[in-house]
């Protein structure tokens, strides 16, 4: 199975603050990497597809870019409703859709 | 709106038995691929299972292959999970989720339920 990667597993950062999550993929996935947001109490968010689609609704703060192995989410000006943990998830090796292991991100 | 909402989660004994419903409404849930994603507690997301539109493609995750069965009734507009053998790890939050799909086939989870909760103690 492909194994994902995050890095870091969790930071600390400042409201306005930009921020990056890195997610590697043990072997090449193509674009077929996706993004969700998932909030304590909150029902999972999809945040971006295809490495760098954003989902309609999601705010244009959010940014997805990568291909291969290495992948990576920006979020820019840093919102404290953006407390949550982050996880990638690659879709190309199916049957099986790996998750990483999520990034905490606090404020 | 789309909306999904899963229930039969509860407490149950090693080795028991389950079953989980989820119910689809405001989208035409015979047209999507269906999955099962599940949280342990302070554990990070896992996937499970999948179901194509018609049934006639499943997949599961090693954890729960061969104990855990998945399937829908189009009609009805629901997903389920069997789950058999239940083991203290199967633990968690269990969430359905809508699986989307571009033209280039990417798929991804685009509507999920608020999810249900499975003790194994």
């Amino acid at each position: 199975d492909v194994q994902m990667t995050q890095s870091p597993s969790s930071l600390s950062a400042s409201v306005g603050d930009t921020v990056t999550i890195t997610c590697r993929a043990s072997e090449n996935i193509n674009d077929y990497l996706n993004w969700y947001q998932l909030k304590s109490g909150e029902v999972p968010k999809l945040l971006i597809y295809a490495a760098s689609t954003l989902q309609s609704g999601v705010p244009s703060r959010f940014s997805g870019s990568g291909s291969g192995t290495d992948f990576t989410l920006t979020i820019k000006s840093l919102l404290p409703e953006d407390i949550a943990t982050y996880y990638c998830q690659q879709t190309y090796r199916t049957p099986r859709y790996t998750f990483g292991q999520g990034t905490k991100v606090e404020i | 709106q789309e909306q999904l909402v899963e229930s039969g989660g509860i407490w149950v004994k090693p080795g028991g038995s389950l079953r989980l419903s989820c119910a689809a409404s405001g989208f035409i849930f015979s047209n999507y691929y269906m999955s099962w994603i599940r949280q342990a507690p302070g554990q990070g997301l896992e996937w499970i299972s999948y179901i194509s539109s018609s049934s006639a493609y499943t997949n599961y995750a090693d954890s729960v292959k061969g104990r855990f069965t998945i399937s829908r009734d189009n009609a009805d507009n629901s997903l389920y999970l069997e789950m058999n053998n239940l083991r203290a790890d199967d633990t968690a939050v269990y969430y359905c989720a809508r699986d989307a799909m571009t033209s280039s086939y990417h798929y991804y989870m685009d509507v999920w339920g608020k999810g249900t909760t499975v003790t194994v103690s």
